[in-house]
């Protein structure tokens, strides 16, 4: 049972071409969360939501953002993509904040030509 | 300043090797929590292991067991009798109470040959 989904597992995209991504969940976790992935490297946290407020890193640049219009549903939008950019993008939920255990999607992964 | 150190890159084992993969953390607090995570081919990490820093009780569960020795700030991984299967890239990963972001370490590729 497919409890993270995350779509489309695969994203093609042209230099400056707006992506979004989606990641579901039927766990009704409070909180939900995206990483940055890049090969052969740990994930990094872009932002997260508690409920419904928004905590973005102080590193995550502009270009990303991110919208939760529901407890189950929430998206990444990367406005103009870079080829810096390409990479796995992880979603991952949590009951609670503070030392809770994620549960990942399969990940997104973004090619930018 | 990194939290989490996984020296070992990469580890190739023939199957039913046995495998320690390295973890030494860095944190001042007194009360934080330890993860260990694995991420096959297919993408999604899956959790293995949670543990507080008053827990220092070893766990073992199957083929996996995990040695955590607040000593020398580490949390060593063991899989025993290594198969195909456990290929994988494993990330330990911190957290502190009052922090709600997991610190991951750079991860360990695992690679176990038939």
């Amino acid at each position: 049972d497919a409890m993270v989904i995350q779509n489309p597992r695969y994203q093609v995209t042209q230099f400056g071409k707006p992506v979004t991504l989606s990641c579901s969940q039927t766990l009704n976790h409070n909180v939900m969360y995206w990483y940055q992935q890049k090969s052969s490297q740990a994930p990094k946290l872009l932002f997260h939501y508690y409920d419904k407020d928004f905590n973005n890193e102080a590193d995550t640049p502009d270009n990303f953002q991110s919208r939760r219009p529901n407890t189950s549903f929430c998206f990444l939008d990367i406005r103009s993509p870079g080829l810096g950019d390409a990479a796995m993008y992880l979603c991952a939920t949590s009951r609670e904040r503070g030392a809770n255990v994620l549960t990942f999607g399969a990940g997104s992964r973004l090619t930018v030509l | 300043a990194q939290k989490v150190t996984q020296a070992q890159t990469e580890i190739s084992v023939v199957e039913k090797e046995d495998v320690t993969l390295d973890c030494v953390y860095e944190t001042r607090d007194t009360t934080y929590y330890l993860f260990w995570y694995k991420q096959p081919p297919s993408g999604e990490l899956v959790f293995l292991i949670r543990r507080n820093s008053f827990d220092e009780q070893n766990e073992i569960s199957g083929r996996y067991s995990w040695n955590f020795q607040k000593s020398t700030s580490s949390f060593n991984f063991t899989i025993t009798a290594s198969q195909v299967v456990d290929s994988a890239v494993y990330f330990c990963a911190l957290s502190e109470l009052d922090d709600y972001k997991l610190s991951f370490g750079a991860g360990t590729t695992v690679t176990v040959r038939a």
